[in-house]
Order: structure tokens, then C-alpha cells, then sequence
């Protein structure tokens, strides 16, 4: 599996929009790239996945570029609740193991 | 529908000790996994079941851990003579075949080895 990485903490203002960066610059062309969070001491929560295409939903956007050594996980308008950590990981199409890195602890900001 | 449960959401136990962790996936899923997470640490995984059989055991940090899943549904965790360096988050998540499937996470069992 690809390894990502991720800044280790991030702040945001209550109401902005909030980017995460990851880098997936080894990712192989049958791994999607997912976003998961883990808001404090609950397991984590999926968000969203692509393949190459940006996607959308109604929890957030992911922005993958077209070489797709990296994307941005988009919270359009950050809220408190919003806090947490947030994991991407590059997950094979047919391999089933799955490893989280220590993903970014996101902090909304008053 | 019922989300992941496991269960018990708190264990206190003995070095020492036997436990036993349950994981309740959703219903259908046939993929299930658990995760580790010690105080202030990322998802360290354990292993992974595709119905009854186990493909990828590769995360059992020792002999002490094993696990099972009967009837393709519910998982049991045991985890034998307790150290302390085991006290930490256990997580349990199903997914709908493995893979690139979202996988669902259950609330956890915190384990503590006094």
C-alpha cells in the first residue's frame, strides 16, 4: 500500500473553510485514496474517497491532482464539532489490509 | 440500521488476567477487522476476517493475542495473560466485502491492565 503523509496539526477559524493536504506520491493506479476522522474517543468515521476525479458530499470535497501523488480533503465551513483527527490513507482495490498513519489533529478555532 | 457494537466499552483487569473483546458487525458485512489505539496514538491494526477465516493475521503483536469469528458474524478478541503495555482503545470495524469498501468503526473497548 502507498504511504501517505500528513502535516501533524492544523488550526482552522470557526466558519472557514479548512484544506488538509496528503501526500500520496507512491500511490499505484488501482488505490483510492480515503479520508476517515476520529473525533475524541469515538472510532473513526468515514468522510469520503476517490480514485482520480474530485469528489463531493455532504460532509466535504477531495480534490485529487492529476498526477494523484497528492490530494486535499476541503470542510467548506469548519465548525467546532469539526475538530479531530483526520487520517488519509491509500486503500488497494482488492487488497483488504488497511494501515492508518498518525493523520492530522484538525483544531476549529472560535 | 445497527451500527458496529462491541462490547464491554470498559474492561479494568489484572496483569496477568485472560480477557475476552466482542465485536458485533453490521449485519451482511462480511469483512471484519480490529484495530489497536494507545493513548494518544494513531490506529495500529491487528487483523483482518473475509467471513470465518482470517487472510492476514500480520498485526498480532504477540502469541497472547488471537482471535475468531464464528458464523460469519460476530468476532471475539482474547487476548491471554495481560501486560500493561496491552492497555489501550480496541476497535472493531466491518466493511461490506474488504478491500476498497468504507469500512465502519464500532465505539471501541478501552482496556486497562492495572
Amino acid at each position: 500500500d502507498a504511504k501517505t503523509t500528513q502535516p501533524p496539526s492544523m488550526d482552522c477559524a470557526e466558519g472557514r473553510a479548512a484544506n488538509l493536504p496528503c501526500n500520496h506520491s507512491t500511490i499505484s493506479g488501482n488505490e483510492y485514496v480515503y479520508w476517515y476522522r476520529q473525533i475524541h474517543s469515538q472510532g473513526p468515521q468515514y468522510i469520503i474517497h476517490g480514485l482520480k476525479n474530485n469528489e463531493t458530499n455532504e460532509m466535504a470535497s477531495l480534490i485529487i491532482t492529476e498526477d494523484r501523488k497528492s490530494s486535499t480533503l476541503i470542510l467548506p465551513h469548519a465548525t467546532l464539532r469539526d475538530t479531530a483527527v483526520y487520517y488519509c490513507i491509500a486503500v488497494k482495490t482488492s487488497y483488504d489490509k488497511v494501515i492508518f498513519g498518525p493523520g492530522t489533529s484538525l483544531s476549529v478555532i472560535p | 440500521g445497527a451500527g458496529v457494537s462491541q462490547s464491554p466499552s470498559n474492561k479494568v483487569t489484572e496483569k496477568g488476567k485472560d480477557v475476552e473483546l466482542r465485536c458485533d458487525p453490521i449485519s451482511g458485512h462480511t469483512a471484519l477487522y480490529w484495530y489497536r489505539q494507545s493513548l494518544g496514538q494513531g490506529l495500529e491494526f491487528l487483523i483482518y476476517f473475509q467471513g470465518n477465516s482470517a487472510p492476514d493475521k500480520s498485526g498480532l503483536p504477540s502469541d497472547r493475542f488471537s482471535a475468531e469469528r464464528t458464523g460469519g458474524s460476530v468476532s471475539t478478541l482474547t487476548i491471554q495473560r495481560t501486560q500493561q503495555e496491552d492497555s489501550a482503545v480496541y476497535l472493531c470495524a466491518s466493511s461490506a466485502s474488504g478491500g476498497r469498501n468504507t469500512q465502519y468503526f464500532g465505539p471501541g473497548t478501552r482496556l486497562t491492565v492495572l
